[in-house]
């Protein structure tokens, strides 16, 4: 078993749609990171978060380290929003990943 | 800025040559990483570094080397390149162990 799962694995949602992706992890972690990697390849760092929910823009992330899962929201889902979202976990110097959940926003 | 930058973007090598991968970041970032990217699997770590001289094991170090002789600048050696080393790699920087990493746009590397 992976040390971070994510769910769903692929994701497809009509424009304006309140989508969410979930991130779980079996081992204690300081801080969790959430990435997007566009269609052309390049990623993007868009949270840490160790407690709580941080909200940027259309994107809210939220965390329960006692339960070890979080969670990425997207609010009024457009086109553009379509790319690869990453959960990763902070373990001493390095980051671990989950595999991904691929996001298709269709128009 | 160019933030992190990688060198080539692509490459086709035959089963045995070398090559080297660059990464250069002008953050003055003291940690930096090397990933490579497979289909349906996550990013795994190869090898990353905490500072300039030195360098550490990540999941997968096999069959790479790497060297950090200077701060802004991270290398990524195969000395015998297999077939199973074709793969997109990463390079990513940092100021510290948990703040956020700053990617490379990537290197596609294909082996024959």
């Amino acid at each position: 078993k992976n040390e971070v799962e994510q769910s769903p694995q692929n994701l497809t949602a009509q424009e304006g749609e309140f989508i969410t992706i979930n991130c779980s992890y079996s081992v204690g972690i300081s801080a969790l990171h959430w990435l997007q990697q566009h269609p052309g390849g390049g990623i993007v760092s868009l949270f840490m978060l160790s407690s709580g929910k941080k909200k940027h823009g259309r994107l809210i992330a939220t965390i329960n380290i006692q339960e070890k899962h979080s969670s990425l929201h997207i609010t009024a889902s457009h086109p553009r929003d379509s790319a690869v979202y990453i959960c990763a976990v902070i373990r001493g110097n390095k980051l671990v990943f989950g595999a991904g959940t691929i996001l298709r926003v269709k128009s | 800025n160019a933030g992190v930058t990688q060198t080539p973007k692509f490459r086709v090598l035959k089963t045995g040559q070398s090559m080297t991968l660059l990464c250069a970041q002008d953050m003055n970032h003291e940690y930096m990483y090397w990933y490579r990217q497979d289909p349906g699997m996550g990013l795994r770590l190869i090898h990353y570094s905490v500072g300039e001289g030195t360098t550490a094991k990540g999941e997968v170090p096999d069959g790479y080397n790497v060297s950090r002789l200077k701060k802004q600048n991270f290398l990524l050696g195969l000395e015998s390149a297999a077939p199973s080393q074709t793969s997109v790699y990463f390079c990513a920087s940092s100021y510290s162990n948990w703040g956020p990493q700053f990617f490379g746009p990537g290197t596609r590397l294909t082996v024959l």
